[in-house]
């Protein structure tokens, strides 16, 4: 059973340009979150896709956007890079009706911006 | 707001000494806490969870984590480390309200262990 994958592992972009990462839940999953972590930091919550639909957002600007589609995979789209963009991008799986918290994180998707 | 803070930066121990890690938190009600820890290049793996009932809760890799509501701590725990704990770990608290499932984490604190 896979677990939870992301793509690409590596991206680079200028600043200013759009980049898309990509996930794919745990097997079974119907919920994704994406994560955003800076250097030394935790994890930062962006915001979180159930039945295609963002369910709840954190404290990111609308330059950040997402999608999930019916097969519950899901995008993070950023627009107009800043350099302060640069971070790993996780994301995480659940199941809506299942224990909370029960989220499988992906490996991440790690985005240099130049 | 919720927050987590975890105090310690980085700890060194020596393999086979014990092992503890710092988390308190704040949260307006009974919090839902974890542990994560994340290997390098790696995403982050559960360890435990506490959502209610007792408060000393068993996690995987022979970790353990007490929750103490009057100190608002939730630290983590292993009597005997192993050079293969060294890795970074992350303590969370969540949700932050009714209908959410964000999970608010601390900063993190890296674990080195001196074979």
């Amino acid at each position: 059973d896979a677990g939870v994958t992301q793509s690409p592992t590596h991206l680079i972009k200028t600043r200013g340009q759009q980049v898309t990462l990509r996930c794919s839940p745990k097997s079974g999953h119907d919920t994704v979150s994406w994560y955003q972590q800076a250097l030394g930091q935790g994890p930062q919550f962006i915001f979180q896709y159930y039945e295609e639909e963002e369910r709840q957002r954190g404290n990111f600007p609308d330059r950040f956007s997402g999608h999930q589609f019916p097969n519950y995979s899901s995008e993070l789209n950023v627009n107009a890079l800043l350099l302060g963009d640069s971070a790993l991008y996780l994301c995480a799986s659940s199941l809506l009706q299942g224990s909370f918290g029960e989220q499988y994180f992906g490996p991440g998707t790690r985005l240099t911006v130049t | 707001a919720q927050s987590v803070t975890q105090p310690d930066i980085h700890i060194t121990v020596s393999e086979g000494a014990s092992l503890e890690l710092r988390c308190n938190y704040s949260y307006g009600a009974t919090p839902y806490l974890f542990w994560y820890v994340q290997s390098p290049g790696q995403g982050l793996q559960l360890l435990l969870k506490y959502f209610s009932g007792d408060t000393l809760v068993q996690g995987i890799k022979g970790f353990e984590a007490e929750f103490k509501r009057s100190q608002s701590s939730f630290n983590l725990r292993k009597p005997s480390v192993h050079w293969s704990d060294a890795a970074e770990y992350f303590c969370a608290v969540g949700p932050s309200g009714a209908g959410s499932y964000q999970l608010t984490f601390g900063k993190g604190t890296k674990l080195s262990v001196i074979p």
